[in-house]
């Protein structure tokens, strides 16, 4: 079956600078890769995705690139605010079986 | 619009108890998925329904039952409930939209 393996586990950043979290994935027909914010004691909600027929996609200060040859995909969110103190899931997924493999986390704290 | 609902909240159990988590979604999504998350673990799957009438085991089902008793809802049953079975459970309805949760300690 899939793996999904996350980097790093904890993320520490100044506020205003950049964070990048990477994904690997083992499974070359994945085809769907969703990343998650969860806020301490809330559910995860789902922030950007990406399919496989597209390299990069950006939503304002997030952007995920996707690197199918290497299978691996990234997560970058510029300028953190506090706010972006959070826990990152990446995903990845053949979407016709319709079953999401999760990443084990990065905890990002982004400090004032 | 209340997207996905799950109840109770909270439980406490003693172990070999039974309880049965309830989820429902009001998007009409054919998919509804049960995870489990633990501690450095992320989310795991447990059962999923890829449409009104099937379900499927995922990376963890032993212990667990499920029922998708129409499109709009998928409850997870616990028949004897094991310390290892402390945890939080989310239902999550398509691959994109999670419920609240329900935080489950078993004594």
């Amino acid at each position: 079956g899939e793996n999904v393996e996350q980097h790093p586990s904890t993320l520490s950043v100044q506020e205003g600078d950049s964070a990048v979290i990477k994904c690997t994935y083992s499974d070359s027909a994945s085809n769907y890769f969703p990343w998650y914010k969860q806020e301490l004691g809330k559910r995860p909600q789902l922030i950007i995705d990406i399919r496989s027929n597209v390299g990069e996609k950006k939503d304002q200060r997030i952007a995920v690139t996707l690197n199918k040859t290497a299978k691996h995909f990234s997560l970058h969110i510029t300028e953190t605010q506090p706010e972006d103190s959070a826990v990152y899931f990446c995903a990845a997924s053949i979407e016709r079986y319709s079953t999401l493999t999760f990443g084990k986390g990065t905890m990002l704290l982004v400090s004032p | 619009n209340a997207g996905v609902t799950q109840t109770p909240k909270f439980q406490v159990l003693k172990t070999g108890q039974s309880m049965t988590l309830q989820c429902a979604q009001d998007m009409n999504h054919n998919s509804m998925y049960w995870y489990r998350q633990d501690p450095g673990m992320g989310l795991r799957l447990i059962y999923y329904s890829a449409s009104e009438g099937t379900t499927d085991k995922g990376e963890v089902p032993n212990g667990y039952n499920v029922s998708r008793l129409n499109k709009r809802e998928f409850s997870l049953r616990l028949e004897s409930a094991a310390p290892s079975q402390t945890s939080v459970y989310f239902c999550a309805s398509s691959l994109k939209y999670f419920g609240p949760g329900t935080r489950l300690l078993v004594l």
